[in-house]
């Protein structure tokens, strides 16, 4: 069974710029989630997917950041316009709606660079 | 509102010797527990959670962790490492739904020969 993947696994971009990023949950997992993790500090929530639906978005840092998830399927964070303070790891997970979030499974996380 | 801290950013280590990674909580209610393990150039993967019960939990590849109340900590151990097991650890801490994870800043665990 494949696992969650993340495209790209690295990304750089000009302060300014747009940047998107992927997230492909394990199949039939309705629940997904991403995190960021910036300069070695802790991992923070962003927000929670269930299906296509967002349930909790309290994390996302401000309207520069868009998420979504088309059809309940794989999900995108779009940063627009990009600062240099959202350099850092985005991790995407997922998990079965029946099990909740405490069986996470996480992507390998897309490194992103803002310069 | 819910933290979590690792205190030791780097724990350096030699083949075969014990390893305790220390992590504090806090939180105003009643708290579910795990500890995560990254590989590099991987995702995190679940060692072991704490959710009710017995308060030593047993993990993957021979870790443990002691949850204690009193202390508000949950310490990860264990009684002999190997090179493999060099990777960065995270501690975390749920809400009651499991829905929001609450992750410390990592350790980084380094065994050498």
């Amino acid at each position: 069974e494949a696992g969650v993947t993340q495209f790209p696994s690295h990304s750089v971009i000009e302060k300014g710029q747009t940047v998107t990023l992927r997230c492909d949950p394990i199949s039939g997992h309705d629940n997904l989630y991403w995190y960021r993790r910036v300069m070695g500090k802790e991992i923070k929530f962003l927000l929670h997917f269930v299906k296509e639906s967002k349930q909790d978005e309290s994390g996302m840092p401000n309207n520069r950041f868009l998420a979504e998830r088309t059809g309940g399927t794989y999900s995108t964070l779009k940063v627009q316009p990009a600062e240099l303070e959202d350099s850092g790891v985005y991790f995407c997970a997922s998990s079965l709606l029946r099990t909740g979030g405490y069986e996470q499974y996480f992507g390998p996380g897309t490194r992103l660079t803002v310069t | 509102a819910q933290s979590v801290t690792q205190l030791d950013s780097q724990v350096p280590v030699f083949e075969e010797a014990p390893v305790e990674l220390r992590c504090n909580y806090s939180s105003s209610v009643s708290v579910y527990l795990f500890w995560y393990v990254q590989y590099p150039n991987q995702g995190l993967q679940l060692l072991l959670k704490y959710l009710s019960g017995s308060t030593l939990v047993k993990g993957i590849n021979g870790f443990e962790a002691e949850f204690n109340k009193s202390q508000t900590s949950f310490h990860l151990r264990k009684p002999s490492v190997h090179i493999s097991d060099t990777a960065e650890y995270f501690c975390a801490v749920s809400d009651r739904n499991f829905n929001k994870f609450y992750f410390g800043s990592g350790t980084k665990l380094n065994v050498k020969p």
